[in-house]
């Protein structure tokens, strides 16, 4: 069974560096079939999609992050990451990461438990 | 921009039938598939809906999903609701390399 696991620092002081990592285990994040996703949900709001990858590295980011933002794959861990630069208070959320069919209609059919990273000094 | 918008919440009696729109803005709806999420308070999303009508093992056959082309719109409906229901629920769809999710409805069964 699949499973899904965020971890990384729950405070980050702002203008500081977010970085979470999601371990996969049950599936190879290498697996051809699937891309791997970053979502986040602010306290008390919507799902924003923050970007996804697949294992041979492509990226697809939300334009609004873009800048800031990196997500990147290492298969020898079964792993990928989320870097997101300059953040302030308005990056405060759960941040899921999720698992995807390898093609653009496809739902996010797993998703991790959620990891509240708060934005703060 | 390809946005989808949701009404912030609906209610309904248990044992009714209800439906949640989700109208798309800045494109087709109907041009890639539809999927719709429930989230209880305090857990990840699960997927109730998939490629507009299909249904996951587990979901049980009141919850149903469609696209009304006309309107740029999909809708999901639930039907002989129960108070198990209550939660938000969100649509979401894909267009030209982003994925999107509507804002999300709050559904209370009372």
């Amino acid at each position: 069974q699949l499973q899904l696991q965020e971890s990384g620092p729950g405070l980050v002081r702002p203008s500081a560096t977010l970085s979470l990592t999601c371990d996969v285990a049950g599936d190879a994040v290498s697996n051809t079939f699937y891309y791997w996703a970053w979502i986040r949900q602010p306290p008390g709001k919507g799902l924003e999609w923050i970007g996804t990858i697949y294992f041979t590295g492509s990226t697809w980011y939300n334009p609004s992050l873009k800048s800031r933002l990196t997500i990147s794959v290492d298969t020898s861990k079964n792993q990928f990451s989320l870097k997101l630069t300059s953040v302030t208070a308005a990056d405060s959320a759960v941040f899921y990461c999720a698992r995807h069919r390898a093609y653009s209609s496809a739902n996010f059919d797993s998703w991790g438990q959620g990891a509240l990273v708060t934005v703060s000094s | 921009n390809f946005m989808l918008t949701q009404p912030h919440s609906v209610s309904e009696s248990p044992g009714k039938t209800v439906t949640i729109s989700c109208t798309g803005s800045g494109g087709t709806i109907a041009r890639d598939y539809v999927q719709w999420y429930q989230q209880r308070p305090g857990s990840a999303p699960t997927t109730v809906i998939f490629e507009e009508k299909q249904r996951p093992s587990g979901v049980p056959d009141r919850f149903s999903g469609s696209i009304d082309s006309s309107s740029n719109s999909a809708s999901l409906t639930i039907s002989g609701l129960k108070t198990e229901d209550e939660a938000d629920y969100y649509c979401q769809s894909y267009d030209r390399g982003i994925w999107v999710f509507g804002g999300g409805t709050k559904l209370t069964v009372l």
